[in-house]
């Protein structure tokens, strides 16, 4: 079956600096990577997402871009603010798999004010 | 619409008590999908139905976990009977596949605490 990894497990930055998170996915069959936020108490949110038909995607601040060939995709996030402040799931799935999605591990994103 | 609705949003039991949670996916929505979450096992799928037709069991823990749809809005997800180490958040989440969205969209959770 799938496995995803993520990287890194946290991440401490300066409020306004960037923020980088790294998966990778080990079925090249994937075609669907999604990214959520999950703040205290609350569900995970989705905040983005790609398909492998593309290699990269923007929305505002927020920008994930994808290599198939090396099966890694990250997350990218600009001008850093306070309210980024929480843990981030990137995840992958392949359409005949049921809609499955396979979770990484989570990463935890601190943004210093 | 409200999202997905998951009742109660705490629970306390004692070991050996029956437990059961709930879900209302989104309308509309045909894949649900329960899941739970701990710090040291992260995010787990324990199992997933497409049109209220149970498709993947495989992440249940044990027999003493099961989950039913009896129809398209709602779904429970039971322990019984329950233990300390079943103490997480159980996450429930639902998705439509129609024009390609995989998108899960994830209630509140359930954090359940078993004494």
């Amino acid at each position: 079956g799938e496995n995803v990894e993520q990287h890194p497990s946290t991440l401490s930055v300066q409020e306004g600096d960037s923020a980088v998170i790294k998966c990778t996915y080990s079925d090249s069959a994937s075609n669907y990577f999604p990214w959520y936020k999950q703040e205290l108490g609350k569900g995970p949110q989705l905040i983005i997402d790609i398909r492998s038909n593309v290699g990269e995607k923007k929305d505002q601040r927020i920008a994930v871009t994808l290599n198939k060939t090396a099966k890694h995709f990250s997350l990218h996030i600009t001008e850093t603010q306070p309210e980024d402040s929480a843990v981030y799931f990137c995840a992958a799935s392949r359409n005949n798999a049921g809609n499955m999605l396979t979770f990484g591990g989570g990463t935890r994103l601190m943004v210093k004010p | 619409d409200a999202g997905v609705i998951q009742s109660p949003r705490h629970e306390v039991t004692e070991m050996g008590q029956e437990v059961t949670l709930r879900c209302k996916p989104i309308s509309g929505h045909d894949y649900l999908f329960w899941y739970r979450q701990t710090m040291m096992r992260g995010l787990e799928l324990l199992i997933y139905f497409n049109n209220n037709v149970p498709i993947d069991d495989s992440g249940m823990p044990e027999d003493r976990f099961s989950a039913k749809m009896p129809n398209a809005s709602f779904s429970t997800l039971k322990i019984q009977p329950s233990e300390p180490r079943d103490s997480a958040v159980y996450f429930c989440a639902s998705s439509a596949l129609a024009g390609g969205q995989e998108t899960q969209y994830f209630g509140p959770g359930t954090r359940l605490l078993v004494l």
